[in-house]
């Protein structure tokens, strides 16, 4: 089956300043990679995600890479604010299907004013 | 639009016991998904349905956990003789189609086993 490793498992960083969270995973097959963010007490909220088709994705501030031949993703926060703090969990499909997902341990991000 | 719920947000009950946990998922979402966070963990999956059929529960920790979608829609994870060690929050998802597509989490039923 599919193993996903995360770090850092926390992180701080001052406001202004970049983040990047790094993950790891172990199937070949995987082709879907999705990043959650997760406050206290809510469900995980998706804020980005990759397919393995694709080398590198951007949405405003957040950006995602990928290199399938390494097996790994990397999550980029740029112009990090307060209300980017919580916990960043990543995810690869696996399965016949890529029905299923292996969630990573999680990085709990804390944005310093 | 509505996204997806989940009853009751919390739930406290003593060993031995059975639960039930329901989950509404996004109206038209064909997948649905079980998962079970323990504190400080990644998300870890219990079961996923297609449709009315579960088309994977090798996630079930064991046969004390029972899941059903009889219409297609709403979902129940049942608990049988709850254990200590079933103390977690439970957290469901749904998706458009299921396959390799962003799925949708709602807040999550906090279970505690006393």
């Amino acid at each position: 089956g599919e193993n996903v490793e995360q770090h850092p498992s926390t992180l701080s960083v001052q406001e202004g300043d970049s983040a990047v969270i790094k993950c790891t995973y172990s199937d070949s097959a995987s082709n879907y990679f999705p990043w959650y963010k997760q406050e206290l007490g809510k469900g995980p909220q998706l804020i980005i995600d990759i397919r393995s088709n694709v080398g590198e994705k951007k949405d405003q501030r957040i950006a995602v890479t990928l290199n399938k031949t390494a097996k790994h993703f990397s999550l980029h926060i740029t112009e990090t604010q307060p209300e980017d703090s919580a916990v960043y969990f990543c995810a690869a499909s696996w399965g016949n299907y890529g029905q299923n997902f292996v969630f990573g341990p999680g990085t709990r991000l804390s944005v310093l004013p | 639009g509505a996204g997806v719920s989940q009853t009751p947000s919390n739930k406290v009950t003593e060993k031995g016991k059975y639960v039930e946990l329901r989950c509404d998922p996004i109206s038209g979402h064909t997948a649905l998904y079980w998962y079970r966070q323990s504190l400080g963990q990644g998300p870890e999956f219990l079961i996923y349905f297609q449709g009315t059929g579960a088309a994977d529960d090798s996630g079930l920790p064991n046969d004390r956990f029972f899941a059903v979608r009889p219409e297609g829609s709403v979902s129940t994870l049942k608990i049988q003789r709850t254990e200590r060690g079933d103390s977690a929050v439970y957290l469901c998802a749904s998706s458009p189609s299921g396959s390799a597509d962003t799925q949708y989490f709602g807040p999550g039923t906090r279970l505690t086993v006393l």
